[in-house]
């Protein structure tokens, strides 16, 4: 079946950029998504992509797309504070599939 | 609109007990699902539900069951509770390509 890799760590600055990665098996058309989950929260939905785009930009937040390599990243832009949490590259439509998350760590 | 709602919170159940997990949605949404999510690990699809009265397995189904009656709820029921299902369970509804998730229950099986 379909397996999504994250790496499980990062630790930047305030107002350095943030880059999580995402790998995944499958190659096949769906959407790709980017969650942010707080201590003791639900996940939130930051952004998501379908697979025929390369980029999306949303304030913050870049996602590129690599088809070629099976990769997704999410760049965060001048990271604060709060955006200390965990990630979530999820990929699917129906039946999602998750990576195993990346704690972000942001330090003043 | 309350969005996705779970109730309760937080559960502690013996080995053996049976409970209902609660999931409603006041977006009239027809696509529900429920996820675990485990310590070191993404969430994991257990059961989903594409309109009322209609229901499918996903990838972790064993020892959960699940109805669809009406639009708004849809609830999870543990039959007889183990260890192994010691997790935070997430319900969430879909729109188009956004899913919304309610904000858990965290259940301990001793």
């Amino acid at each position: 079946g379909e397996d999504v890799e994250q790496s499980l760590f990062l630790s930047v600055r305030e107002g350095d950029s943030s880059v999580i990665n995402c790998t995944y098996t499958d190659s096949s058309s769906t959407y790709l998504y980017w969650y942010k989950q707080e201590p003791g929260a639900g996940l939130q939905l930051l952004t998501y992509i379908f697979s025929n785009m390369d980029m999306k930009q949303d304030q913050r937040l870049t996602v590129l797309l690599n088809k070629k390599d099976k990769h997704l990243s999410l760049r965060i832009a001048d990271t604060q504070t709060g955006d200390s949490a965990i990630y979530f590259c999820a990929k699917g439509f129906q039946k999602l599939v998750f990576g195993t998350g990346t704690r972000l760590l942001v330090s003043p | 609109n309350a969005g996705v709602t779970q109730t309760p919170k937080f559960q502690v159940l013996k080995t053996g007990q049976s409970m209902t997990l609660q999931c409603a949605q006041d977006m009239n949404h027809e696509y529900m699902s429920w996820y675990r999510q485990d310590p070191g690990m993404g969430l994991r699809l257990i059961h989903y539900s594409v309109g009322a009265g209609i229901t499918d397995q996903g990838e972790v189904p064993n020892g959960y069951n699940v109805s669809r009656s009406t639009t708004e709820d849809f609830p999870l029921r543990l039959l007889s509770a183990a260890p192994s299902q010691t997790s935070v369970y997430f319900c969430a509804s879909r729109e188009g390509e956004t899913q919304y998730f309610g904000p858990g229950t965290r259940l301990l099986v001793l």
